[in-house]
């Protein structure tokens, strides 16, 4: 059972460009959360999908971020126009149904540079 | 805002010593409450998800405790090793919703 995997592991943009993050959970997972991680800080809630919905979203920034995860194929976090305050590593991570399994397991996130 | 607090933010322990860190969380609509160790360059692990209040969980020299009235989980590790060295963090569960995680308590054992 592969567990969450993340990619790219390193994504390079120029400012203005678009970063495309995508996320598959692990087998059986139909919940993910994004977070991202800024230098020297902890992990910040970003988004909370379930497949074909969006549960919660009060982490994500109000313009240029959007997150999906539809029925078939991975999660995708995408973020337009990046800027240079984008720089950060991003974590996926999935979990089960039910309140027994709600334990997160993490990709090794995508750390993204902009140039 | 949901408000997950871990103190101290960073420890450092003597090899053999026994430690321990805390994590506040809010009071009310509480679903679960999580455990993980991150090392550096590496994925957050789970150690601990705890649904009950009074739970006492254990592994190996690790434990944890949780008092969901007072909003306040415990991790204790007993006679610490330099692979004990790790970022801790707990991550709040609130209502089946989403998963918001404290600072961390960055550990140290120095040999």
């Amino acid at each position: 059972n592969a567990g969450v995997m993340q990619n790219p592991r390193h994504l390079v943009r120029r400012r203005g460009q678009e970063a495309r993050l995508r996320c598959s959970p692990m087998k059986g997972h139909s919940h993910v959360y994004w977070y991202r991680q800024l230098p020297e800080e902890g992990l910040k809630f970003m988004v909370y999908l379930q497949k074909e919905n969006i549960i919660d979203e009060s982490g994500m920034p109000k313009e240029r971020f959007s997150a999906e995860f539809p029925k078939e194929g991975p999660s995708i976090l995408r973020i337009q126009q990046v800027v240079r305050g984008d720089s950060a590593a991003y974590f996926c991570a999935s979990s089960g149904p039910g309140r027994e399994n709600t334990e997160a397991f993490f990709g090794q996130g995508t750390r993204l540079t902009v140039v | 805002i949901l408000n997950v607090e871990q103190s101290p933010q960073s420890l450092h322990v003597q090899e053999g010593d026994s430690t321990n860190f805390t994590c506040s969380f809010p009071s009310s609509n509480f679903y679960a409450l999580h455990w993980y160790r991150w090392e550096t360059a590496k994925s957050p692990e789970a150690l601990f998800v705890m649904t009950l209040n009074g739970d006492e969980k254990k592994k190996g020299r690790i434990s944890a405790t949780l008092n969901t009235k007072e909003g306040y989980s415990y991790l204790y590790i007993k006679g610490s090793q330099p692979e004990d060295s790790a970022t801790y963090l707990c991550a709040f569960h609130q209502g089946a919703q989403k998963l918001v995680f404290g600072q961390g308590t960055r550990l140290t054992i120095n040999p």
